[in-house]
């Protein structure tokens, strides 16, 4: 089943914008990671944020972790159209019992148009 | 080092036949997972391997399904008497041992006519 969900789940915005993402999940984690998938394409992991950090920078992108709210943020800075994707949070549950498999959430479509 | 690849790449099957994918790691990666991935969702997870031990599966993987690592390299996922619900996109992903990104193969996208 799926841990959370992202908001919006379709977002369109001209290049140069910002694009903000968000993502609520449901049960304690060990760290939150996002995602990004192409048309066609595989999944390609852009950033990861432990259950101890609040917030992260990687190039462009900025995320922010609130655990007491069980919500994440994706920043992505002056967009390019190469930024068009599907973006997807995963938790790795901290339940003892996990071994590392992601729990994605349903994704939000970004459109960036040059 | 090539990333993760998955064979084939797309497969058309009749409801009722069986089907295998393969999946290669990347070399070295000790930790491989499975996950099923259906039109407007995120991946959902359906087994995990570290070297040949299946360690995980999920509630998703019905007894249609079974997966092998026999020689904790490749990985092979195979699915009995097909229906349509099956039809999705399989995706396969590694990490080594003390990682926690995964790196994603192409995936496999099967239709169940």
């Amino acid at each position: 089943s799926q841990q959370g969900e992202e908001d919006p789940q379709a977002l369109s915005i001209q290049e140069g914008e910002n694009a903000t993402m968000n993502c609520s999940y449901k049960t304690s984690i060990n760290n939150l990671q996002w995602y990004r998938q192409n048309s066609g394409r595989g999944l390609v992991h852009l950033i990861l944020i432990r259950s101890n950090e609040r917030e992260k920078h990687s190039g462009r992108l900025r995320v922010t972790l609130d655990t007491s709210k069980k919500s994440s943020s994706l920043l992505i800075t002056a967009s390019r159209a190469a930024d068009t994707a599907s973006y997807f949070c995963a938790t790795v549950p901290n339940n003892g019992g996990s071994q590392g498999n992601l729990i994605f959430g349903k994704g939000t479509k970004l459109s960036v148009k040059p | 080092d090539t990333g993760v690849s998955q064979d084939p790449r797309h497969k058309i099957t009749k409801r009722g036949q069986n089907v295998t994918f393969r999946c290669d790691p990347i070399s070295e990666h000790n930790r491989l997972y499975w996950y099923r991935q259906t039109l407007g969702q995120g991946p959902e997870f359906l087994t995990y391997f570290q070297n040949e031990a299946q360690l995980e599966k999920s509630r998703l993987l019905s007894d249609r399904f079974s997966a092998e690592r026999p020689k904790g390299s490749f990985s092979t996922l195979e699915i009995q008497r097909t229906e349509q619900g099956d039809s999705a996109m399989y995706l396969c992903a590694s990490t080594p041992l003390a990682g926690d990104e995964q790196y994603f193969g192409p995936g496999t996208r099967l239709t169940v006519t």
